[in-house]
């Protein structure tokens, strides 16, 4: 099935910048979900989103669930090193889940 | 408490050829699900069980299958295996199912077709 469109693919940022990316779909979905992978370690869920307009944060993490439900975004605070991973988007609804193809994001201190 | 572990951690096989990865769940969790991941189509939904019986089946064809037991263990299987196959190969379990917000993950299965 179409996965979720995620941008950017890639990004290096300096430490302390601020970062965002997002993930937008054709369909609409009941659930945006927010990950992280880092090397040799599955993916560690960092924020749920349940309702359109929905803004959630987590420490120096905020994501949004897009008005439309078709699309959410994440934004990292005051980035530091141990920030590096790659960060994945995921929309459920209806016992089907769709994935972003990841944002590697590259911290240099 | 212990995470959800998959065993092996690395596989090497040739075209032809099946495997099976298994898959503990944290202690309590009776559903699990399984994902494939590559470079090319990312992350990629299985299949998912709950009290040993298959709740919900992504895109995949029947070569791929699996299976829980009543200790809510799980094993996967791929027969016939294609270059295409090669994947980190995803396990993750929560305490009931179509709950993917309350997932937790595994480090995961490399598996590489020679």
């Amino acid at each position: 099935g179409q996965q979720l469109n995620q941008s950017p693919q890639s990004m290096f940022i300096q430490e302390g910048e601020d970062v965002s990316m997002n993930c937008t779909s054709s369909s609409i979905f009941n659930t945006w979900l927010w990950y992280k992978q880092e090397p040799g370690e599955g993916p560690v869920l960092l924020i749920a989103l349940y309702k359109a307009g929905e803004l959630t944060s987590n420490g120096r993490l905020t994501a949004q669930f897009g008005i439309t439900r078709k699309d959410s975004f994440l934004n990292i605070s005051a980035s530091i090193p141990s920030d590096v991973g790659i960060y994945f988007c995921a929309g459920y609804n209806n016992n089907d889940m769709r994935f972003g193809a990841g944002t590697r994001l590259t911290v240099k201190p | 408490k212990a995470g959800v572990t998959q065993t092996p951690r690395y596989l090497i096989k040739t075209r032809g050829q099946q495997v099976t990865l298994s898959c503990s769940p944290i202690s309590g969790h009776r559903s699990v699900s399984w994902y494939q991941q590559t470079p090319g189509q990312g992350l990629q939904f299985l299949f998912e069980y709950f009290s040993e019986t298959q709740r919900n089946k992504g895109n995949f064809p029947g070569r791929f299958s699996g299976r829980q037991f009543s200790n809510s263990r799980s094993e996967m299987n791929v027969s016939t295996l294609e270059l295409g196959d090669s994947a980190l190969y995803l396990c993750a379990s929560s305490l009931e199912a179509g709950l993917p917000y309350e997932q937790y993950f595994g480090p995961g299965t490399r598996l590489t077709v020679t």
